[in-house]
């Protein structure tokens, strides 16, 4: 069972318009939102990150969006590049009695179109 | 050289066989873990360490062991391998020092297929 659920499962956009994925959680104990990328053949790497008292946050071309009431948060790329083509996935941590543990989305597949 | 390094980066093993999946970090930092990626299901954690002496135990844990030899090293073995658990493996690293607990640095996979 997913405790974070992303959609789309893909995304095709065309260069330079706006990539938007989006996540839902029910677990109000999450404190930290963060979105990783994954390019072909590499690891996840940390994008960006919200904590759930902000309600936006802004680094370069790629936005979170965050409405804590609906539980929901939103990585906004804009601009899009070919070179942004990558899997995105959403990401929230929780803390329990061994510590800090981080549950991911199922992923979006992104292509841009040149 | 990468941070966190995954050995092997490809594997095809036999049903029924024993296969080791090995990790090592440079990075110093304290806690490890071990996920696996499949398609439509995203990353899912099969065993986290948070010290030498400390592991623990993810959401799909069955079917998988781990070792945590040093602290740089964390290996995850299947001891009997089954079709099912053909999927891209990741292991990953975080500091407790830096306070970031989002900020995992992961390897670049291991992608296991089970005959």
């Amino acid at each position: 069972q997913q405790q974070v659920k992303q959609s789309p499962q893909s995304l095709i956009v065309q260069k330079g318009g706006i990539s938007i994925i989006n996540c839902a959680y029910e677990n109000t104990a999450f404190d930290y939102f963060p979105w990783y990328q994954q390019f072909p053949g590499k690891g996840p790497a940390l994008l960006i990150a919200i904590r759930p008292d902000v309600s936006e946050k802004k680094e370069g071309r790629f936005t979170i969006s965050f409405n804590k009431s609906a539980k929901q948060f939103s990585l906004h790329i804009m601009d899009s590049q070919p070179g942004d083509s990558a899997t995105y996935f959403c990401a929230a941590t929780f803390r329990n009695q061994y510590g800090n543990k981080l549950v991911f989305g199922a992923g979006t597949i992104l292509r841009v179109k040149s | 050289d990468a941070d966190v390094t995954q050995t092997p980066r490809n594997r095809i093993t036999k049903t029924g066989k024993r296969i080791m999946l090995e990790c090592s970090q440079t990075k110093g930092h304290d806690r490890m873990y071990w996920y696996r990626q499949d398609p439509g299901l995203g990353l899912r954690l099969i065993y986290y360490s948070f010290d030498v002496k400390d592991i623990n135990k993810g959401e799909i844990s069955d079917g998988y062991s781990v070792s945590r030899q040093a602290q740089a090293k964390f290996s995850l073995s299947l001891e009997s391998a089954i079709p099912n658990q053909t999927a891209l493996y990741f292991c990953a690293t975080s500091d407790t020092r830096t306070g970031m607990v989002y900020g995992y640095t992961f390897g670049s996979g291991t992608r296991l297929t089970v005959v």
